[in-house]
């Protein structure tokens, strides 16, 4: 069975301070991993996925992901902080055959100014 | 085009009423899922739907969860006789295919509150 964890419930960072948010992931097969960013009181918006492709995945807003089958890890990141990076993070994998995700219990980031 | 929609966004309840909640998604879409999202936590899955055809309702907590979805298009997750611990955001998204790996567009979604 496929699990996710993410580490850090809460993550706050200066702004133009680098943003690091940790996700470990758990399966059986080779996983489909996402990332997924929820604004207060809005659904979830994709930033970035990895596929089975390159293992650094660039996303919207200028988030990457690096996959490590060694680690079992999907970390996010992005060089610099904005204020509208505060939001909340979610990692997910896929599973099952149809692809219902399966999500972490998300980071909440803080953008200082 | 516009994305998934979802009626009501918010819906407050008595104890042992029954409520309807909807979901547009994006035209043409094949998958629909449904998630709930306790305070705090991440989306865990509900059920999802192939066309009209439901394929997976592993994750609906108890009977009286059901959910349809007649013509492929929009669906609708009931809840019967809700109880405090159904309070949540219930969350729908659709995505073009089928595959595991198609990115999952999701709505709003539906706060649910009940006394």
């Amino acid at each position: 069975a496929q699990s996710v964890t993410q580490l850090g419930s809460h993550v706050s960072v200066s702004e133009g301070a680098l943003v690091l948010l940790r996700c470990n992931y758990s399966s059986s097969v080779p996983p489909y991993l996402f990332w997924y960013v929820q604004y207060p009181n809005q659904g979830l918006q994709l930033l970035l996925k990895y596929t089975s492709a390159a293992t650094l995945v660039k996303g919207i807003n200028g988030f990457e992901a690096e996959f490590k089958k060694s680690e079992t890890s999907f970390h996010l990141t992005k060089p610099s902080a904005h204020m509208s990076d505060a939001a909340e993070y979610f990692c997910a994998v896929s599973g099952g055959s149809q692809g219902n995700l399966i999500f972490g219990k998300g980071t909440k980031l803080s953008v200082k100014p | 085009g516009a994305g998934v929609s979802q009626s009501p966004r918010y819906k407050v309840a008595k104890r042992g009423q029954d409520v309807a909640l909807r979901c547009d998604p994006i035209s043409g879409h094949v998958s629909l899922f449904w998630y709930q999202q306790a305070l705090g936590q991440g989306p865990e899955f509900l059920t999802y739907f192939q066309n009209e055809a439901q394929l997976d309702k592993s994750g609906l907590p108890s009977d009286r969860f059901f959910a349809e979805r007649p013509e492929g298009s929009v669906s609708t997750l009931k809840i019967q006789r809700t109880q405090q611990e159904d309070s949540a955001v219930y969350l729908c998204a659709s995505s073009l295919g089928t595959r595991a790996q198609e990115t999952q567009y999701f709505g709003p979604g539906t706060r649910l509150l009940v006394l």
